[in-house]
C-alpha cells in the first residue's frame, strides 16, 4: 500500500558527482516537497511544488535544484554532491485542498 | 516566517503511564497542526491534526490541545505502551500548505 515511493533506500556518492533522487506518488496529489532529516534538526524544507513545472524554494535550498515535468514525479537534484549534504532526504505529498503530507520512506544518501 | 519549538526532546516513561510533548509556533497566521510519529527506520505518519477553529481532538488514547492566545499546542498519548516508542514531530501550517517542522521529541516506553 505504498502511495509515495522514493526511487533508492540508499544510496553512497562521490564528492562532486550530479545526484538525483526520485519521488513518484500514485494519489493524484498536487503538491510535493522534499525535505532533509539530521539528528537534532527535525525536518527541514529544500524545495516544493504546487503544480506541474513549478517549483519554490524552501529553507534551505542552495546546493539542490528540482524538476517536476509530471504531476506524479517531483526530483530532487543535487548538482555537485558534497560531504555535508549527508543526509535522510525525504519526499512527500498533499492534496491541494491541504491536510497532512505522506511520506516517502526516505533515501539515506551519503556522500564520500 | 514560522518558527517551531518543540520540548521535551526527548522522553521517558513507563508504560501505562501519560506521556505530553508541546510545541509553540510564532505565525498567528497558522492554522492547522499536525503531529507525525516516526518509528525506527520508518517514514514519518500522520496520527493526529487539529485545525485552529478546535481546541481540542481525541483519538483513542492519542489527543491534541490548541492554545491560540498562547500559540501553543500539546500532544498527549495516555496508557503509553512500548509501540509508542518513536519520535514525535510537531508542524505548524500557516495556509494550510508548507509545514514548518519542530526538532522532534524522542519517547521511550519502559516496561
Amino acid at each position: 500500500d505504498v502511495k509515495v515511493t522514493q526511487s533508492s533506500r540508499y544510496l553512497v556518492k562521490r564528492t562532486g558527482e550530479k545526484v538525483f533522487l526520485e519521488c513518484v506518488q500514485d494519489m493524484d496529489h498536487e503538491n510535493m516537497f522534499w525535505y532533509r532529516q539530521d539528528p537534532g534538526l527535525g525536518l527541514r524544507l529544500i524545495y516544493f511544488s504546487y503544480d506541474v513545472k513549478m517549483k519554490e524554494k524552501g529553507d534551505i535550498p542552495e546546493g539542490y535544484s528540482v524538476s517536476r515535468e509530471k504531476k506524479e514525479r517531483f526530483s530532487l537534484i543535487l548538482e555537485s554532491a558534497s560531504t555535508n549534504q549527508t543526509s535522510m532526504y525525504l519526499c512527500a505529498s498533499s492534496p491541494a485542498s491541504s491536510g497532512g503530507y505522506t511520506f516517502g520512506s526516505g533515501t539515506r544518501l551519503t556522500v564520500v | 516566517g514560522e518558527n517551531v519549538e518543540q520540548h521535551p526532546s526527548t522522553l521517558s516513561v513507563q508504560e501505562g503511564d501519560s506521556a505530553v510533548i508541546k510545541c509553540t509556533y510564532s505565525d498567528s497566521a497558522s492554522n492547522y497542526f499536525p503531529w507525525y510519529k516516526q518509528e525506527l527506520g520508518k517514514r514519518p505518519q500522520l496520527i493526529i491534526d487539529i485545525r485552529s477553529n478546535v481546541g481540542e481532538k481525541k483519538d483513542q488514547r492519542i489527543a491534541v490541545t490548541l492554545n491560540k492566545t498562547a500559540k501553543h499546542f500539546s500532544l498527549h498519548i495516555t496508557e503509553t505502551q512500548p509501540e509508542d516508542s518513536a519520535v514525535y514531530f510537531c508542524a505548524a501550517s500557516p495556509y494550510g500548505q508548507n509545514f514548518v517542522f519542530g526538532p522532534g521529541t524522542r519517547l521511550s516506553v519502559l516496561p
